[in-house]
Formats: C-alpha cells, structure tokens, sequence
C-alpha cells in the first residue's frame, strides 16, 4: 500500500479563492483524521471521520471549512474564501478503529 | 481542559549523550500517550505509545500520572536520531481518535 496518499502537495493561491485538499486514506482504515499544522499553534485536529461519518468537527476553525468523506476511499478538505491566516501544512491520517494514526506527506498551503 | 505541553522546541545534544524530551499532560481522565516521531523529509509516524511499555529505537517513556508526564528518553543518542518529536494524548480509551498533540520538539544529535 502507498500509504495516506494527499494532494496537492503545495498549493499556492490569492486570498478569496477556494481552496480543495485531497485525501486517500489506506485500504481498510475506517477512520480518517484532518490536521493543520502551523508554527504557533503546532498540530490541531480540524475533524475527523469514523466510517464516512463526520464524529468530532469541533476543531474546525469557521464556516469557511467544510470537510467531506462522500466514500470510504476519499475525503476533501475545502477552504471558501482562503485567507491568509490558512496558511499551513495540512495533514490527513488514517487508522483502523484502534489502531496507530498513518499520516501523509500533508498538503502545504500558501495563501497570498 | 485537554493540553499537552513540550516545553523545548529545540533539543541540541552529542552523539553518545543521554537525550530527555519532556512532555507534560493535562487530562482529568485516564489518558493514552504517544510519542511520534518525523524525521526529515519523511512522514509523521508513531514511534511509541505507554500502554505497550516497549522500547523502540532506544526509546523509552514512563507514565508518571503523579508528575502527569510522559518523557522520552535514551541513554545514548544518535545522529540517526535528529527528528521532530511530538506527545500526543488521546482521551479516548484504546482509540487514538481525537488525539492532541504538543507542539512539539526538534533533536539535533551532533557528532
């Protein structure tokens, strides 16, 4: 298996587009994590999903983030309008239900 | 509130010298904890986890629920070693769903 695969891995855009982020989790896992990673806050969990069900968005800055898993094999991540301050490295994990969380490379977002 | 705390970003130590990345909790429960480990240009994997009590790498870390810490620790570090470390916490028994992680520290290991 080639792991948590993400995409894009950079994305660079204006402030006021939209922004979607892409994630395949591994075969099997029923769980599938969003993180964001900045430098002052490190490594925040925005939402995660247990068999396509969205459990805990708690996480989820403001409206402008909306997430989806529409299958157990993809999930997007969406920002709409992107600001600057969505700048960061996002990351999808996957996990089977207790299992260790697998991480991809993340998607680094650059918000002009 | 749930919070994990790692009060070194950077950790400098020689190859061959004893290495402690601190990591302090809080959690009102009875919380699972985690150390991950990403080394350069790789991805963000778990290295441990408390309730295995096993070592990886060289790597150990002790639940003290008294200090509500979970350092890691090795005797003698190596270069191989230089790697962002993150704690996590997961108050959700058995599940590392939800989990909070700390900031998170870098080890450099000079030779």
């Amino acid at each position: 298996d080639a792991g948590v695969i993400q995409s894009p891995r950079h994305e660079v855009t204006e402030m006021g587009q939209e922004v979607t982020l892409r994630c395949k989790p591994i075969s099997g896992h029923n769980s599938l994590f969003w993180y964001r990673q900045t430098m002052m806050r490190g490594l925040e969990l925005l939402i995660y999903f247990n068999n396509n069900v969205p459990i805990d968005d708690s996480g989820m800055p403001e409206d402008r983030f909306s997430a989806k898993m529409p299958n157990a094999s993809f999930s997007t991540l969406k920002i709409q309008p992107s600001e600057p301050r969505d700048s960061a490295v996002y990351f999808c994990a996957s996990s089977e239900s207790t299992g260790e969380l697998f991480f991809g490379e993340g998607s680094r977002l650059t918000v002009l | 509130a749930q919070r994990v705390t790692q009060p070194e970003k950077l950790l400098s130590v020689f190859k061959g010298a004893p290495v402690e990345l601190k990591c302090n909790y809080s959690y009102s429960g009875s919380p699972e904890l985690f150390w991950y480990v990403q080394y350069s240009r790789q991805r963000l994997q778990l290295l441990l986890r408390h309730i295995s009590r096993e070592s990886i790498k060289g790597f150990t870390a002790d639940l003290n629920k008294g200090e509500t810490s979970f350092h890691l620790k090795k005797p003698f570090a190596q270069e191989e070693d230089s790697a962002m470390y993150y704690c996590a916490l997961s108050g959700y028994g058995g599940s590392q769903g939800n989990l909070i992680f700390g900031k998170g520290t870098k080890l450099s290991v000079k030779p």
